[in-house]
């Protein structure tokens, strides 16, 4: 199925600055990337997606990028904040099934105060 | 929290017992899934529903059943078959595919 490697693994920012977390995928078919964030012991929630016929998106202080022709996409966080601790997943769908969606292995996110 | 509840919170079986997972939704989702989560490794599809009375496998079915007899609810047997069942256990729904899933707060099965 398809391969999605996300990077970094894990991750602490000073509060305030900016986080950015990089996935790359393999079938290039692919036209969904969703980011889902997970709190601990929560479960995880959709922050934000993006089509494959736009190149970015934005909603208040996450963005997230994409790059068709080198396959990966991004997630930016800017002026972070603690709510920001947590766990955040990339994923892309499969053989252009949208409803089978590969997950990344997921990177946690630390904001210090 | 979503319209999707998940229950027990916690489970535990001995080896060799089967066990049902269960999952319920109110958002008149047609699709279902449900995913493992294992420490460090994402979130794994086992099976997934696009409409009522249709299943398929996903990545990692072995030693899992399901039904979808009714568009609420979505049960996960994890049969004595499934070499390492321990795991975090989340479902969800979405309206169809390619929109935004909502997960269940999850069940942690432990099998000792």
């Amino acid at each position: 199925g398809e391969n999605v490697e996300q990077h970094p693994s894990t991750l602490s920012v000073q509060e305030g600055d900016s986080a950015v977390i990089k996935c790359t995928y393999s079938d290039s078919a692919s036209n969904y990337f969703p980011w889902y964030k997970q709190e601990l012991g929560k479960r995880p929630q959709l922050i934000i997606d993006i089509r494959s016929n736009v190149g970015e998106k934005k909603d208040q202080r996450i963005a997230v990028t994409l790059n068709k022709t080198a396959k990966h996409f991004s997630l930016h966080i800017t002026e972070t904040q603690p709510e920001d601790s947590a766990v955040y997943f990339c994923a892309a769908p499969q053989r252009s099934n949208d409803y089978k969606l590969s997950f990344g292995a997921g990177t946690t996110v630390t904001v210090r105060a | 929290d979503g319209g999707i509840t998940q229950s027990p919170k916690y489970l535990f079986r001995k080896e060799g017992q089967n066990v049902t997972l269960s999952c319920e939704q109110n958002l008149n989702h047609d699709a279902m899934y449900w995913y493992r989560q294992d420490p460090g490794q994402g979130l794994r599809l086992i099976y997934y529903s696009q409409i009522v009375n249709d299943f398929q496998k996903g990545d990692i079915a072995e030693g899992y059943s399901v039904s979808r007899e009714k568009k609420e609810s979505f049960p996960l047997t994890v049969t004595s078959a499934q070499k390492n069942p321990t795991a975090f256990y989340l479902c969800a729904s979405s309206r169809g595919p390619g929109a935004e899933q909502y997960f269940g707060p999850g069940t942690r099965l432990t099998v000792t």
